[in-house]
């Protein structure tokens, strides 16, 4: 079946470093990858999408590429701010079902 | 746009007692779904309405758990006979259609605590 993989669980950095927070993913059919973003005690709020191979996606500072050749569509972003801790969700949308699979997310922290 | 609405915040039921989450979806969005969230199994997948119909419960622990779209302004979930193991964050949210392109709006949720 689909599914989403995200390796790390809790991410911790000083800010103005450089991130990447990894996701790959299963499927047999075509691929929409999602991130959502969660800020503690909010809703989740999409960061970013795409469907289109080899093509950078950016947001707020963010980007992403999704390569289908790899099944990866791992998030970016040059220089992180404290206002970037937050839960990170990658998210497939593959199958006809219209689910929306969500990775098992990954924590960023961002220290001063 | 108060986006979408999910009350309560908060819910704290007894061993075996009966709770009904409810969610006021974007006005406008034909499609709503149901998420639970938990450190351990992150989001999962519980149902989701096109229209106020109901196209895919899989993901509902069929022999409790039940939702419903009465019309088009809200949802609910209700939970019957909890049991600690559904203490968790309940998500709803909608998106303006059924679509693999379609952004989902998410409320704040709800936590269920059971006791």
């Amino acid at each position: 079946g689909d599914s989403v993989t995200q390796t790390e669980g809790l991410v911790t950095l000083t800010k103005g470093l450089p991130v990447m927070l990894n996701c790959t993913y299963q499927t047999t059919y075509s691929p929409f990858l999602f991130w959502y973003v969660q800020h503690l005690n909010e809703a989740p709020k999409l960061l970013l999408k795409s469907s289109t191979d080899n093509k950078r996606t950016e947001h707020q500072g963010f980007y992403a590429t999704l390569h289908k050749s790899s099944s990866s569509f791992h998030l970016q972003k040059s220089s992180v701010q404290l206002s970037d801790s937050a839960l990170y969700f990658c998210a497939l949308s593959a199958s006809g079902s219209w689910q929306l699979i969500f990775g098992s997310g990954t924590q960023l922290t961002v220290m001063p | 746009n108060a986006g979408v609405i999910q009350t309560p915040r908060h819910k704290v039921t007894g061993k075996g007692q009966e709770a009904t989450l409810w969610c006021e979806p974007i006005s406008g969005h034909s499609a709503v779904f149901w998420y639970r969230q938990t450190i351990v199994q992150g989001l999962e997948f519980l149902t989701y309405f096109r229209n106020q119909a109901p196209i895919d419960d899989s993901g509902m622990p069929k022999e409790r758990f039940s939702a419903q779209m009465p019309n088009q302004s809200h949802s609910t979930l209700k939970i019957q006979s909890t049991q600690p193991q559904d203490s968790a964050v309940y998500l709803c949210a909608s998106s303006l259609d059924l679509g693999r392109a379609e952004t989902l709006y998410f409320g704040s949720g709800t936590r269920l605590t059971v006791l």
